[in-house]
């Protein structure tokens, strides 16, 4: 089935870097949204885009909706423990009610 | 604040059996979704729901179906398990349209 590429697939940061990921599809996107997963949890809303060029923040979360509409990024500035878990993406085109998930980034965060 | 709850949580099952997957919203939310999580991969959509009444196929429903109860309830049903459907299941909801989809905390179900 069809998937989002979702980069980097894991990664080791220190406390207190910042931390940048993105999702590419081949297809045009009318939506982008950011999850995170915690161990044994479903996944939670971070970040939510609407429009190609937006820029959007909660705390010390940031995701744009790439201008070419097949892309979105996600970073987070001054990594804390409590970031560790899955974090995915999911695109939606226009006229479905269906949602493609990325294979999901999996941050690690050494104190 | 309930959100989307799904029953069992847990379940362990012997190949052949059958088993139904329940989920419930509280949001009064027009459509609802069933996906699968395995390791290393994204959550696949099985089946959806777009509204009361309605339900269509996703990327994986072999060996599934559905049913919409009511507006609020969304169960999937595995006929005759295979360890192959050995996953985390995952229900999601959404008001309508391109709104964020809340999701339950999964059922882990492990088929022997």
């Amino acid at each position: 089935g069809q998937q989002l590429n979702q980069s980097p697939q894991s990664m080791f940061i220190q406390e207190g870097e910042d931390v940048s990921m993105n999702c590419t599809s081949s297809s045009i996107f009318n939506t982008w949204l950011w999850y995170k997963q915690d161990p044994g949890e479903g996944p939670v809303l971070l970040i939510a885009l609407y429009k190609a060029g937006e820029l959007t923040s909660n705390g010390r979360l940031t995701a744009q909706f790439g201008i070419t509409r097949k892309d979105s990024f996600l970073n987070i500035s001054a990594s804390i423990p409590s970031d560790v878990g899955i974090y995915f993406c999911a695109g939606q085109s226009s006229g479905t009610y269906k949602y493609i998930f990325g294979t999901g980034t999996r941050l690690k965060v050494l104190a | 604040n309930a959100g989307v709850t799904q029953t069992p949580k847990f379940q362990v099952l012997k190949t052949g059996q059958s088993m139904t997957l329940q989920c419930a919203q509280d949001m009064n939310h027009n459509s609802m979704y069933w996906y699968r999580q395995d390791p290393g991969m994204g959550l696949r959509l099985i089946y959806y729901s777009a509204s009361e009444g309605t339900t269509d196929k996703g990327e994986v429903p072999n060996g599934y179906n559905v049913s919409r109860l009511n507006k609020r309830e969304f169960s999937l049903r595995l006929e005759s398990a295979a360890p192959s459907q050995t996953s985390v299941y995952f229900c999601a909801s959404i008001s309508g349209g391109n709104q964020p989809q809340h999701f339950g905390d999964g059922t882990r179900l492990s088929i022997l």
